[in-house]
Protein backbone atom coordinates (compact mmCIF):
# COMPACT_ATOMS: atom_id res chain seq x y z
CA UNK A 1 0.00 0.00 0.00
CA UNK A 2 2.01 2.71 -1.14
CA UNK A 3 -0.73 5.65 -0.69
CA UNK A 4 0.97 8.75 -1.31
CA UNK A 5 4.52 9.45 -2.06
CA UNK A 6 6.91 12.18 -2.45
CA UNK A 7 9.78 12.65 -4.14
CA UNK A 8 12.74 13.67 -3.27
CA UNK A 9 12.52 13.69 0.43
CA UNK A 10 15.02 15.68 0.81
CA UNK A 11 16.66 19.23 -1.19
CA UNK A 12 19.05 21.94 -0.66
CA UNK A 13 18.82 24.64 -3.30
CA UNK A 14 20.38 27.63 -3.95
CA UNK A 15 18.64 30.92 -4.30
CA UNK A 16 17.26 31.31 -8.06
CA UNK A 17 17.65 28.00 -8.83
CA UNK A 18 14.42 26.29 -9.89
CA UNK A 19 12.91 22.56 -9.04
CA UNK A 20 9.91 20.46 -8.92
CA UNK A 21 8.16 18.22 -6.45
CA UNK A 22 6.33 15.25 -7.34
CA UNK A 23 3.49 13.52 -5.70
CA UNK A 24 1.93 10.45 -6.89
CA UNK A 25 -1.32 8.99 -5.44
CA UNK A 26 -2.14 5.17 -6.37
CA UNK A 27 -5.96 5.21 -4.62
CA UNK A 28 -7.61 6.59 -7.69
CA UNK A 29 -8.31 10.01 -5.82
CA UNK A 30 -9.75 13.12 -7.48
CA UNK A 31 -8.68 15.46 -5.19
CA UNK A 32 -4.64 16.51 -4.45
CA UNK A 33 -3.40 19.53 -2.49
CA UNK A 34 0.39 20.66 -1.85
CA UNK A 35 0.91 22.36 1.52
CA UNK A 36 3.56 23.69 2.88
CA UNK A 37 4.44 23.64 7.08
CA UNK A 38 6.93 26.01 9.29
CA UNK A 39 7.41 25.91 12.35
CA UNK A 40 4.13 26.53 14.84
CA UNK A 41 2.31 27.73 11.78
CA UNK A 42 0.48 24.50 10.98
CA UNK A 43 -0.52 23.76 7.01
CA UNK A 44 -1.23 26.00 4.73
CA UNK A 45 -2.61 25.36 0.87
CA UNK A 46 -0.80 26.83 -1.67
CA UNK A 47 -2.30 24.60 -4.78
CA UNK A 48 -4.86 22.20 -4.75
CA UNK A 49 -6.81 20.58 -7.65
CA UNK A 50 -9.82 18.79 -8.32
CA UNK A 51 -9.32 16.61 -11.23
CA UNK A 52 -7.02 15.65 -13.87
CA UNK A 53 -6.05 19.04 -15.72
CA UNK A 54 -7.70 21.17 -13.28
CA UNK A 55 -5.79 23.53 -10.58
CA UNK A 56 -6.38 26.04 -8.50
CA UNK A 57 -4.92 28.09 -5.63
CA UNK A 58 -4.83 27.78 -2.32
CA UNK A 59 -3.74 30.38 0.79
CA UNK A 60 -0.25 30.90 -0.48
CA UNK A 61 0.23 30.60 -3.56
CA UNK A 62 2.74 32.69 -5.30
CA UNK A 63 6.22 31.92 -6.58
CA UNK A 64 4.87 28.14 -6.70
CA UNK A 65 3.05 26.62 -10.09
CA UNK A 66 1.48 23.27 -10.24
CA UNK A 67 0.44 21.20 -12.69
CA UNK A 68 -2.38 17.67 -13.04
CA UNK A 69 -1.64 16.37 -16.51
CA UNK A 70 -2.32 13.12 -15.33
CA UNK A 71 -4.92 11.97 -12.14
CA UNK A 72 -2.15 10.24 -10.07
CA UNK A 73 0.37 12.62 -10.02
CA UNK A 74 0.36 16.47 -8.71
CA UNK A 75 3.85 18.95 -9.69
CA UNK A 76 4.78 21.67 -7.54
CA UNK A 77 7.06 23.67 -9.21
CA UNK A 78 9.39 26.40 -7.33
CA UNK A 79 10.67 28.69 -10.60
CA UNK A 80 12.98 30.92 -8.91
CA UNK A 81 13.71 29.44 -5.11
CA UNK A 82 13.70 32.02 -2.46
CA UNK A 83 15.06 31.02 1.49
CA UNK A 84 11.28 32.49 2.27
CA UNK A 85 10.42 29.02 0.57
CA UNK A 86 12.81 26.80 2.79
CA UNK A 87 9.82 24.59 4.21
CA UNK A 88 8.89 20.76 4.84
CA UNK A 89 6.09 20.11 2.01
CA UNK A 90 3.34 18.15 2.18
CA UNK A 91 1.04 16.67 -0.53
CA UNK A 92 -2.28 14.59 0.01
CA UNK A 93 -4.95 13.42 -1.64
CA UNK A 94 -9.09 12.47 -0.97
CA UNK A 95 -11.92 11.55 -2.80
CA UNK A 96 -14.94 13.99 -3.03
CA UNK A 97 -14.41 16.30 0.83
CA UNK A 98 -18.53 16.55 -0.13
CA UNK A 99 -18.69 13.11 1.20
CA UNK A 100 -16.52 14.18 4.01
CA UNK A 101 -13.52 11.71 2.24
CA UNK A 102 -10.53 12.79 4.61
CA UNK A 103 -7.08 13.44 3.47
CA UNK A 104 -4.19 11.23 3.00
CA UNK A 105 -0.71 12.62 3.30
CA UNK A 106 2.75 11.82 1.91
CA UNK A 107 5.54 11.79 4.39
CA UNK A 108 7.00 15.07 3.27
CA UNK A 109 9.28 17.07 1.40
CA UNK A 110 12.39 18.94 3.09
CA UNK A 111 13.45 21.75 1.53
CA UNK A 112 16.28 24.05 2.47
CA UNK A 113 16.86 27.07 0.25
CA UNK A 114 20.27 28.73 0.76
CA UNK B 1 -12.50 33.68 4.99
CA UNK B 2 -11.62 30.87 7.67
CA UNK B 3 -9.55 30.94 10.74
CA UNK B 4 -9.43 28.35 13.52
CA UNK B 5 -8.04 28.71 16.75
CA UNK B 6 -6.86 26.33 19.34
CA UNK B 7 -3.84 26.30 22.23
CA UNK B 8 -0.56 25.96 20.85
CA UNK B 9 0.35 23.41 23.55
CA UNK B 10 -1.04 21.46 26.31
CA UNK B 11 0.58 19.20 28.86
CA UNK B 12 -0.52 15.72 30.79
CA UNK B 13 -0.03 12.68 32.35
CA UNK B 14 0.11 9.31 31.46
CA UNK B 15 -3.17 7.38 31.82
CA UNK B 16 -4.78 11.07 32.08
CA UNK B 17 -7.60 12.64 29.90
CA UNK B 18 -6.83 15.80 27.87
CA UNK B 19 -9.09 17.68 25.84
CA UNK B 20 -7.78 20.13 23.29
CA UNK B 21 -10.16 22.76 22.23
CA UNK B 22 -10.35 24.34 18.33
CA UNK B 23 -12.68 27.65 17.51
CA UNK B 24 -13.85 28.36 14.50
CA UNK B 25 -14.96 31.34 12.19
CA UNK B 26 -15.83 30.78 8.73
CA UNK B 27 -17.74 31.64 6.43
CA UNK B 28 -19.66 28.34 5.99
CA UNK B 29 -18.89 25.24 7.29
CA UNK B 30 -19.22 21.61 6.43
CA UNK B 31 -17.80 20.31 9.63
CA UNK B 32 -14.75 19.56 11.59
CA UNK B 33 -11.56 17.07 10.89
CA UNK B 34 -9.07 16.42 13.25
CA UNK B 35 -5.34 15.47 11.93
CA UNK B 36 -2.67 13.60 14.19
CA UNK B 37 1.06 14.81 13.56
CA UNK B 38 4.31 12.91 15.04
CA UNK B 39 7.44 14.50 14.96
CA UNK B 40 9.01 14.24 11.84
CA UNK B 41 5.94 12.10 10.33
CA UNK B 42 3.04 13.08 8.23
CA UNK B 43 -0.68 14.33 9.57
CA UNK B 44 -2.97 11.58 9.77
CA UNK B 45 -6.59 11.96 10.14
CA UNK B 46 -8.36 10.72 13.25
CA UNK B 47 -11.73 12.08 12.97
CA UNK B 48 -14.52 14.04 11.59
CA UNK B 49 -17.68 15.79 13.10
CA UNK B 50 -20.62 16.90 10.76
CA UNK B 51 -23.19 17.41 13.07
CA UNK B 52 -23.60 18.51 16.61
CA UNK B 53 -22.19 16.14 19.41
CA UNK B 54 -20.10 13.25 20.38
CA UNK B 55 -17.99 10.89 18.03
CA UNK B 56 -16.24 7.99 19.12
CA UNK B 57 -13.50 6.23 17.90
CA UNK B 58 -11.50 4.29 20.88
CA UNK B 59 -9.19 6.02 23.24
CA UNK B 60 -10.06 9.11 20.59
CA UNK B 61 -13.35 11.28 21.10
CA UNK B 62 -14.90 14.44 19.15
CA UNK B 63 -17.23 16.96 19.47
CA UNK B 64 -18.70 19.70 17.88
CA UNK B 65 -21.16 22.66 18.60
CA UNK B 66 -22.43 24.52 15.41
CA UNK B 67 -23.93 26.90 17.50
CA UNK B 68 -20.91 28.05 19.72
CA UNK B 69 -18.44 27.43 16.73
CA UNK B 70 -16.65 25.20 18.91
CA UNK B 71 -15.29 21.78 19.17
CA UNK B 72 -12.71 19.77 20.78
CA UNK B 73 -10.78 15.88 20.41
CA UNK B 74 -10.40 14.66 23.87
CA UNK B 75 -7.60 11.49 24.66
CA UNK B 76 -8.17 9.01 27.48
CA UNK B 77 -5.71 6.55 28.71
CA UNK B 78 -3.45 8.65 27.80
CA UNK B 79 -0.18 6.83 26.10
CA UNK B 80 3.37 8.59 25.95
CA UNK B 81 2.78 7.76 21.65
CA UNK B 82 0.36 10.11 22.33
CA UNK B 83 2.87 12.75 22.06
CA UNK B 84 2.08 14.69 19.26
CA UNK B 85 1.30 17.85 17.14
CA UNK B 86 -3.18 17.47 16.52
CA UNK B 87 -4.43 19.51 14.12
CA UNK B 88 -8.55 20.72 14.00
CA UNK B 89 -9.52 21.86 10.43
CA UNK B 90 -12.37 23.26 9.18
CA UNK B 91 -13.71 23.24 4.89
CA UNK B 92 -15.78 26.30 4.15
CA UNK B 93 -19.17 25.73 2.99
CA UNK B 94 -18.84 27.28 -0.31
CA UNK B 95 -16.42 27.87 -2.34
CA UNK B 96 -12.61 26.62 -2.15
CA UNK B 97 -13.21 22.56 -1.76
CA UNK B 98 -9.98 22.42 0.25
CA UNK B 99 -9.44 22.35 4.30
CA UNK B 100 -8.30 25.38 6.65
CA UNK B 101 -5.62 23.81 9.38
CA UNK B 102 -5.49 25.54 12.39
CA UNK B 103 -2.06 26.03 13.60
CA UNK B 104 -1.93 23.16 16.04
CA UNK B 105 -1.53 22.10 19.28
CA UNK B 106 1.52 19.97 20.70
CA UNK B 107 0.72 18.00 23.26
CA UNK B 108 3.39 16.27 25.51
CA UNK B 109 2.24 13.15 27.96
CA UNK B 110 4.70 12.62 30.64
CA UNK B 111 4.97 9.85 32.61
Amino acid sequence: NAGVTQTPKFRVLKTGQSMTLLCAQDMNHEYMYWYRQDPGMGLRLIHYSVGEGTTAKGEVPDGYNVSRLKKQNFLLGLESAAPSQTSVYFCASSGDPGSNQPQHFGDGTRLSIL
Amino acid sequence: GQSLEQPSEVTAVEGAIVQINCTYQTSGFYGLSWYQQHDGGAPTFLSYNALDGLEETGRFSSFLSRSDSYGYLLLQELQMKDSASYFCAARPGTGRRALTFGSGTRLQVQP
